[in-house]
């Protein structure tokens, strides 16, 4: 157990469905991020948070959003779901910027 | 876009043999970190290595840093079966927003 706990595991939902993930960062740690895997376009950084707050943005759709709670757990939504959403959904955090991260196992989601 | 290239994209090598990969990356960074993954499993923080150190040891792993010709190599010796994983760089660069941008990894193969 990384202490990053993403839920649910696996999601299997329908194209044009609404979807959201959940993350609980590791006890301390400020920065949240989530990234996404797929086997075509690799790991690719989706949106950072630090202590509530959108500190840097990457390839994240529109249809697609996060926030960070004060609790400091993160929640990605993902709506207007396409086939191509199908991925890995991976959310790390980190106890500062700069450091090495510490990731969850993971949201395997499936679109059919 | 992936700032950091793995190479080989893929490795297969007896137990007992040591197994280097190597990393490219494009712009300057502040440091460089090496991540291990199981398959489908989420990824394990290995080494960070800072832009003003060459070498950086941690058990059985090696990694050095030429910032002159932006690459890196993690050696890991004395390779074991459980070593089998795929081992991802990833690179903090500057004015990046302290996102961590990965390569599309190294797949090893450790046979017993």
């Amino acid at each position: 157990d990384s202490g990053v706990t993403q839920t649910p595991k696996h999601l299997i939902t329908a194209t044009g469905q609404r979807v959201t993930l959940r993350c609980s960062p590791r006890s301390g740690d400020l920065s949240v991020y989530w990234y996404q895997q797929s086997l075509d376009q690799g790991l690719q950084f989706l949106i950072q948070y630090y202590n509530g707050e959108e500190r840097a943005k990457g390839n994240i759709l529109e249809r697609f959003s996060a926030q960070q709670f004060p609790d400091l757990h993160s929640e990605l939504n993902l709506s207007s779901l396409e086939l191509g959403d199908s991925a890995l959904y991976f959310c790390a955090s980190s106890v500062e910027q700069g450091g090495g991260y510490t990731f969850g196992s993971g949201t395997r989601l499936t679109v059919v | 876009s992936q700032q950091g290239e793995e190479d080989p994209q893929a490795l297969s090598i007896q137990e007992g043999e040591n197994a280097t990969m190597n990393c490219s990356y494009k712009t300057s960074i502040n440091n460089l970190q090496w991540y291990r993954q199981n398959s489908g499993r989420g990824l394990v923080h290995l080494i960070l290595i800072r832009s003003n150190e060459r070498e950086k040891h941690s058990g059985r792993l090696r990694v050095t840093l030429d910032t002159s010709k932006k690459s890196s190599s993690l050696l890991i010796t004395a390779s074991r079966a459980a070593d089998t994983a795929s081992y991802f760089c990833a690179t903090d660069a500057r004015n990046a927003g302290n996102m961590l941008t990965f390569g599309g990894g190294t797949r090893l193969m450790v046979k017993p």
